[in-house]
């Protein structure tokens, strides 16, 4: 059973340029979570998604920032005209359940963003 | 606001030493905490925490929440240079639909020959 999947692992992108980070959910996991990562920082929620629906994206900028997770495919988290403030880690995690207590975050890899 | 805090930010020790990483947090509507363990990639679920007083060990990693006073310990016994990571406590908290969970800073522990 793979674990969860993001891609890139390493992304460099221009200031003004446009980034897609992907996420496949573990086999089984219909909920995926978005996370930022700064240096020396803890992991910084951003949004949450079921399959075809945004349930909560209160952690995630009004603008720039999209997240879609359709019936087919991968979880996106799109940021559009990207500034170098947006330079960090990118985590996405996927459980199968919206109750933590029941079921446990599982974590990819990450995605570096490097904004020159 | 509900936030969680961690200390030390970071930590430097000798193989063989015993460390003990705080984790405190005011939240409302708690659930449950959570303890992972972050090497270079991505975090690994370590330990979650429900009940106070009651100790979660594996192998050399033990941890204890404290409901009443709102913290958490990480304690690790005889520390390896495997233990090398950033320690990220986490709570779960009661939503109407879903249960978030919101993560502190981390702990850096770098462990030396």
């Amino acid at each position: 059973n793979a674990g969860v999947m993001q891609n890139p692992r390493h992304l460099v992108r221009r200031r003004g340029q446009e980034a897609r980070l992907r996420c496949s959910p573990m086999k089984g996991h219909s909920h995926v979570y978005w996370y930022r990562q700064l240096p020396e920082e803890g992991l910084k929620f951003m949004v949450y998604l079921q399959k075809e629906n945004i349930i909560d994206e209160s952690g995630m900028p009004k603008e720039r920032f999209s997240a879609e997770f359709p019936k087919e495919g991968p979880s996106i988290l799109r940021i559009q005209q990207v500034v170098r403030g947006d330079s960090a880690a990118y985590f996405c995690a996927s459980s199968p359940s919206s109750r933590v207590a029941k079921n446990i975050q599982y974590f990819g890899a990450g995605t570096r963003l490097s904004v020159l | 606001e509900d936030k969680v805090v961690q200390s030390p930010l970071s930590l430097v020790v000798h193989e063989g030493d015993t460390v003990t990483l705080n984790c405190s947090y005011e939240v409302t509507n708690f659930r449950s905490l959570l303890w992972y363990k972050q090497e270079k990639k991505a975090p690994t679920f370590l330990f979650m925490l429900t009940s106070s007083g009651i100790e979660k060990k594996s192998g050399r990693l033990s941890s204890i929440l404290d409901k009443k006073e709102l913290f958490s310990i990480l304690n690790i016994t005889a520390t390896q240079t495997g233990d090398s990571a950033i320690y990220l406590c986490a709570v779960e908290l009661i939503k109407t639909s879903y249960d978030k969970v919101i993560f502190g800073p981390g702990t850096s522990l770098s462990v030396i020959p």
